[in-house]
């Protein structure tokens, strides 16, 4: 399996609303990645996963909470966003330290619309 | 700081023929990596090339190749035979044996029949 899953692919929520997008992979990445994607523009980094701890905190809000429970899955815990949150949201995965050799592998996004 | 920058927003080409997409980089590192990824309208980020610093052989993948000069922190993506199937955003990336990318601003390719 050489795939990194992102469920849902697209979601829409109110401001008030509390949701959670997830991404899975099966390739025994010990390190995992979210990225945010306005349109036209390149991916931001939010934050990175290491060991299943956190290890970069872009400085993002904490209206954004990650959880890695294990190995394989990374949560993106979603709560009071804002429409300028609107984006897509995109997962991805590498060997620790092996990004240099090898690059992430990136999953499809969710695209999130805040209303 | 390290910084990428992609001066073409727009690139177009014709099916068949060739066409170079720009990337320049700015480091004081001197072991680093450089990536092209290309992002069809499915959205997902897929690996095209990537290339050593401390490689002096320019990397190659079928239609793909770069022309990597580290004097000039110059690092070009060049693909031969265009295909539809090519049509995407380009992104160049960096990484400097961190487990953070960093992206240019992305060159979008329309390749026309």
């Amino acid at each position: 399996d050489t795939e990194v899953t992102q469920t849902p692919k697209h979601l829409v929520m109110g401001m008030t609303n509390k949701k959670s997008l997830k991404c899975e992979q099966h390739m025994g990445h010990r390190a995992m990645y979210w990225y945010k994607q306005k349109a036209k523009k390149p991916p931001e980094l939010m934050f990175v996963y290491s060991y299943e701890k956190l290890s970069i905190n872009e400085s993002v809000p904490s209206r954004f909470s990650p959880e890695c429970p294990n190995s394989s899955l990374l949560n993106l815990h979603l709560h009071a966003l804002q429409p300028e949150d609107s984006a897509l949201y995109l997962c991805a995965s590498s060997q620790v330290g092996g990004i240099a050799n090898y690059g992430y592998t990136f999953g499809s996004g969710t695209r999130l619309t805040v209303v | 700081a390290q910084t990428v920058t992609q001066s073409q927003p727009e690139m177009s080409v014709q099916e068949a023929e060739t066409v170079t997409l720009s990337c320049t980089y700015d480091t004081s590192e001197n072991n680093y990596y450089l990536f092209w990824y290309k992002q069809p309208p499915s959205r997902q980020m897929i690996l095209v090339i990537r290339q050593e610093a401390y490689k002096q052989q320019n990397a190659t993948e079928n239609r793909f190749s770069v022309n990597f000069q580290k004097a000039a922190k110059s690092f070009s993506l060049k693909i031969s035979d265009s295909q539809l199937g090519d049509t995407a955003m380009y992104f160049c990336a960096f990484s400097h044996n961190t487990d953070k990318l960093i992206f240019g601003t992305g060159t979008r390719l329309q390749v026309f029949p």
